[in-house]
């Protein structure tokens, strides 16, 4: 199995900081990464798919590079909504496997 | 709008089996495969398998076969998994999600809300 190594497991911000999260896989993916985001009782929410295409209805300040083994989620001005964990997830090979999340907090 | 609406909480005790629901709307039911993951407290996502919606055909993780079964009800357009032998470290929110493809790449589009299992005695 791929394993996805995420980090930081958690950070605090403020608004309008840019953030970056990262996520390392066990061996390559291609570009097969996605990026969800989780609020508290709430579905994930897919925010970035094949490494950098954002999912439509979601604001441009989210972005996503990397291929192979090394990849970024960037939120390029923190907003309060943008309080949540945040995923990755490998589908290049079976089983799909996630990195173990980050906490984003607003400070 | 293209949702997927799962079942309430449910608490069983060790042994016993449960069966979460999984009802979609605003897409074309037997178009997708159907993905199952759950998280543990504390613990990383874990994938369950899938059910092709369209044909039944299912694909279940190693680890959980001869306890898990996914069906679909194309009728009512939901999928169904059920947990059978219960134990307590089966307490997990589950999760369903759509799986989406195309030549970019493959992706979860959209998940369930999740629903919480606890198996307590």
């Amino acid at each position: 199995d791929i394993q996805m190594t995420q980090s930081p497991s958690s950070l605090s911000a403020s608004v309008g900081d840019r953030v970056t999260i990262t996520c390392r896989a066990s061996r390559t993916t291609g570009t097969y990464l996605n990026w969800y985001q989780q609020k508290p009782g709430k579905a994930p929410k897919v925010l970035i798919f094949a490494a950098s295409s954002l999912q439509s209805g979601v604001p441009s300040r989210f972005s996503g590079s990397g291929s192979g083994t090394d990849f970024t989620l960037t939120i390029s001005s923190l907003q309060p909504e943008d309080s949540a964990t945040y995923f990755c997830q490998q589908t290049s090979s079976s089983p799909p496997t996630f990195g173990q999340g980050t906490k984003v907090v607003i400070k | 709008q293209v949702q997927l609406e799962q079942s309430g909480a449910e608490v069983k005790k060790p042994g016993a089996s449960v069966k979460v629901s999984c009802k979609a709307s605003g897409f074309t039911f037997t178009d997708y495969y159907m993905h199952w993951v759950r998280q543990a407290p504390g613990q990383g996502r874990e994938w369950m398998g899938w059910i092709n919606l369209h044909s039944g055909d299912t694909f279940i993780v190693q680890s959980f076969q001869g306890r898990v079964t996914m069906t679909r009800d194309t009728s009512i357009s939901t999928a169904y998994l059920e947990l059978r032998s219960l134990r307590s470290d089966d307490t997990a929110f589950y999760y369903c999600a759509r799986d989406q493809t195309n030549i970019r790449g493959n992706w979860w589009d959209p998940w369930g809300q999740g629903t919480l299992v606890t198996v307590s005695s």
